[in-house]
C-alpha cells in the first residue's frame, strides 16, 4: 500500500495567517493527489484534485501544488470557517489511501 | 446536486454481519463508481471498496475477503456487507461517489455518515 504522511499533525494559526500543509507519498503518485477538509461531525469535503485543481465552489484562498511524492496545500489567508482537519488522499494505486490528517486550530 | 444517505443499524454484535445501504438522489446511479469508506474513532480514513454500474467491484485487501458491495439501480441504492465483525470495525461509515473521469481519482460527493458500534 502507498503510505501517505502528512505534517504537521496540527498547527495553531490565526485569522489572516498563511498555512501550508505537506503530504508525502511512499511512491510516485504523478499528480493523482486530492485534498479534503473535514469539520467535526461532518463528512470530508473535496477541496482539490489532481494535485492543484480547485473543486467547483471552493474559495481561491485554497491552492495545491506538487507532483511525484511531495505535495502541499496552502491556505493563503486563513478564515474562521477554515478551522478544520485536512486530509490528503492518493489516487494512483489501489487500495486508495489517506494521510493521517492535519488539524488547523486557533 | 447529488446527495447520498446511509442507512443501517448503529449497533451490531461481534462476529455478526453489518449491512448498510446508501441511497443516491439528484443524479443517476448508472455509469458511475460508488464507494464505501470508514473513519475510525481515532480519525483515520479507510477506503473499503467500490462498485461500478456493470457490477465490477474492487475491495481493500486489508478487509481480507469480508466485504461485499452490491448495486440496485432500480432503487438507486448500493449496499455494503461486512462479515465477522470485531471491535476494530467500530467506525463512522460513509458512502461516496468515486470520481474517476479525466484523471480525478477522488471522492466528490459524500453521505452524512452513519456511526456503527460493534459491541455485545
Amino acid at each position: 500500500d502507498i503510505l501517505m504522511t502528512q505534517f504537521p499533525s496540527s498547527v495553531s494559526a490565526s485569522v489572516g495567517d498563511r498555512v501550508v500543509i505537506t503530504c508525502r507519498a511512499s511512491r510516485d503518485l504523478s499528480r493523482w493527489l486530492a485534498w479534503y477538509q473535514q469539520k467535526p461531525g461532518t463528512a470530508p469535503k473535496l477541496l482539490i484534485y489532481a494535485a492543484s485543481t480547485l473543486q467547483s465552489g471552493v474559495p481561491s484562498r485554497f491552492s495545491g501544488s506538487g507532483s511525484g511524492t511531495h505535495f502541499t496545500l496552502t491556505i493563503s489567508s486563513l478564515q474562521p470557517e477554515d478551522f478544520a482537519t485536512y486530509y490528503c488522499q492518493q489516487g494512483q494505486t489501489f487500495p486508495l489511501t489517506f494521510g493521517g490528517g492535519t488539524k488547523v486550530e486557533i | 446536486q447529488v446527495q447520498l444517505q446511509e442507512s443501517g443499524p448503529g449497533l451490531v454484535k461481534p462476529s455478526e454481519t453489518l449491512s448498510l445501504t446508501c441511497t443516491v438522489a439528484g443524479g443517476s446511479i448508472r455509469s458511475r463508481y460508488w464507494s464505501w469508506l470508514r473513519q475510525s474513532p481515532g480519525g483515520g480514513l479507510e477506503w473499503i471498496g467500490y462498485i461500478y454500474d456493470s457490477g465490477t467491484t474492487n475491495y481493500n485487501p486489508s478487509l481480507k475477503g469480508r466485504v461485499t458491495i452490491s448495486l440496485d439501480p432500480s432503487r438507486s441504492q448500493f449496499s455494503l456487507g461486512l462479515t465477522s465483525l470485531t471491535a476494530a470495525d467500530t467506525a463512522v461509515y460513509y458512502c461516496a461517489r468515486y470520481w474517476r473521469e479525466g484523471g480525478t481519482y477522488c471522492f466528490d460527493y459524500w453521505g452524512l455518515g452513519t456511526r456503527v458500534t460493534v459491541s455485545s
